[in-house]
């Protein structure tokens, strides 16, 4: 069974950088065809998609973020990372990992992280 | 605001059906999936195009006809109040969008 945790400070400074991992357990980062994603969500707000990566390292990034977004790879810790720079309060979220594949031309996100709460205040 | 537009809430009486709605220009072209979301809880995929996930009640069901994709619960049980979730691409092809979410009250 597949697990996804994710792990990063809880509270960030507006202007700086945010900065967050997810562990996937139960299967290699490596194997198969898969898409390492990551997604946002503000309190009483819905699901916002920020991007993914590919094993081969390939990355593609939400329009509206994608200036301030990067997402990379550590296959020899079975991890996958998130830095948001230049921050503001619109950046307090819930924050998901997740893994998502394509089946028939659907998508389809099996395995989410629990989420961990990043607050943006000084 | 998303480019996938969906009712901020709906109700059903118990044991009736219900039908959540997702428009957008993307789905004429790209399939649709389902999320539900409990407070405090991570999404669950409940459908993906047409298709159900092993495990989830076949009382869900999708179904797409121009624009507009459709989340259907034909008799909506108490556990099935959520919020619901519609994932696609975007117009370009090239992202993954969200729709705003429905709040589903079974009263």
């Amino acid at each position: 069974q597949v697990q996804l945790q994710e792990s990063g400070p809880g509270l960030v400074t507006p202007s700086q950088t945010l900065s967050l991992t997810c562990t996937v357990s139960g299967g290699s980062i490596s194997s198969g065809s898969y898409y390492w994603s990551w997604i946002r969500q503000p309190a009483g707000k819905g699901l916002e998609w920020i991007g993914r990566i590919l094993t081969s390292g390939s990355t593609n990034y939400d329009p509206s973020l994608k200036s301030r977004v990067t997402i990379s790879l550590d296959t020899s810790k079975n991890q996958f990372s998130l830095k948001l720079s230049s921050v503001t309060a619109a950046d307090t979220a819930v924050y998901y990992c997740a893994r998502y594949y394509y089946y028939d031309g659907s998508i389809l996100f099996d395995y989410w992280g629990q989420g961990t709460l990043v607050t943006v205040s000084s | 605001s998303s480019e996938l537009t969906q009712d901020p809430a709906v109700s059903v009486a118990l044991g009736q059906t219900v039908r959540i709605t997702c428009q957008g220009d993307s789905l004429r072209s790209y399939s649709t999936s389902w999320y539900q979301q409990k407070p405090g809880q991570a999404p669950v995929l409940v459908i993906y195009g047409k298709n159900r996930p092993s495990g989830i009640p076949d009382r869900f069901s999708g179904s797409s006809s121009g624009n507009t994709a459709s989340l259907t619960i034909t008799g909506a049980q108490a556990e099935d109040e959520a919020d619901y979730y519609c994932n696609s691409r975007d117009s370009s092809g090239n992202h993954l969008v969200f729709g705003g979410g429905t709040k589903l009250t079974v009263l």
